[in-house]
């Protein structure tokens, strides 16, 4: 069956620090893989997304991700970590099964520390 | 790029009462819409998916003739939430793509949060 499984629902980082936000997949057919972000209130905001090519994205705000197949991973990261970035992430898996259908993982909220 | 609309961003209404949202794609025409509810500090559920100028499909556990949903057109879905109680007060968001780029990701619309009293 396919997943999505987001490590850790709460991360805490300091301002200007690293942020290393974890995403594993499980699927049984190449899977299209996005990052999105939602502040307080609002709806998602696609943050970036890997369909096919290369491997390490880069998306809006400085954010970037990595697919690894091997690992089953597409783990968010940003080298430094800004006070705007408080916000929940959501990893998402796209699958084509003759349709698309879209598996979001339970969410990460980030906090950033002054 | 592709926008959506979601209106109202918030709705009070009473128990008992039907209230609509809309959701509306502003500069591309959706064929499919998606509705997701939000429990606070939850992920995204699946309610339906829209279909413009067919019914509606529903996931599994979710009630067809409470939550009823119109795709009459291109850019329009409309999700009614027909006699709302409080256990209906919930973040709601659509979200919609262009045809045949649903491999893409999705736009998503701001949100309705509905409080039931």
């Amino acid at each position: 069956a396919q997943s999505v499984t987001q490590l850790g629902s709460h991360v805490s980082v300091s301002e200007g620090a690293l942020v290393l936000l974890r995403c594993n997949y499980s699927s049984s057919v190449p899977p299209y893989l996005f990052w999105y972000v939602q502040y307080p209130n609002q709806g998602l905001q696609l943050l970036l997304k890997y369909t096919t090519g290369a491997t390490l994205v880069k998306g809006i705000n400085g954010f970037e991700a990595e697919f690894k197949k091997s690992e089953t991973s597409f783990h968010l990261t940003k080298p430094s970590a800004h006070m705007s970035d408080a916000a929940e992430y959501f990893c998402a898996v796209t699958l084509n099964t003759g349709g698309f259908k879209t598996i979001f993982g339970a969410g990460t909220r980030l906090f950033v520390k002054a | 790029g592709a926008v959506v609309s979601q209106h109202p961003s918030r709705v009070i209404c009473k128990s008992g009462t039907s209230v609509k949202i809309e959701c509306r794609s502003l500069d591309f025409q959706a064929t499919t819409m998606f509705w997701y509810r939000q429990f606070p500090k939850q992920s995204l559920m699946l309610m339906a998916t829209s279909n413009e100028g067919s019914k509606a499909t529903y996931e599994q556990g979710v009630e067809k003739d409470k939550f009823l949903i119109n795709h009459a057109s291109l850019t329009l879905s409309t999700l009614t939430v027909t006699s709302a109680h409080p256990e209906d007060s919930s973040f709601y968001i659509c979200s919609a793509t262009e045809p045949g780029t649903g491999g893409y990701g999705y736009t998503f619309g701001s949100g309705t949060r509905l409080t039931v009293v």
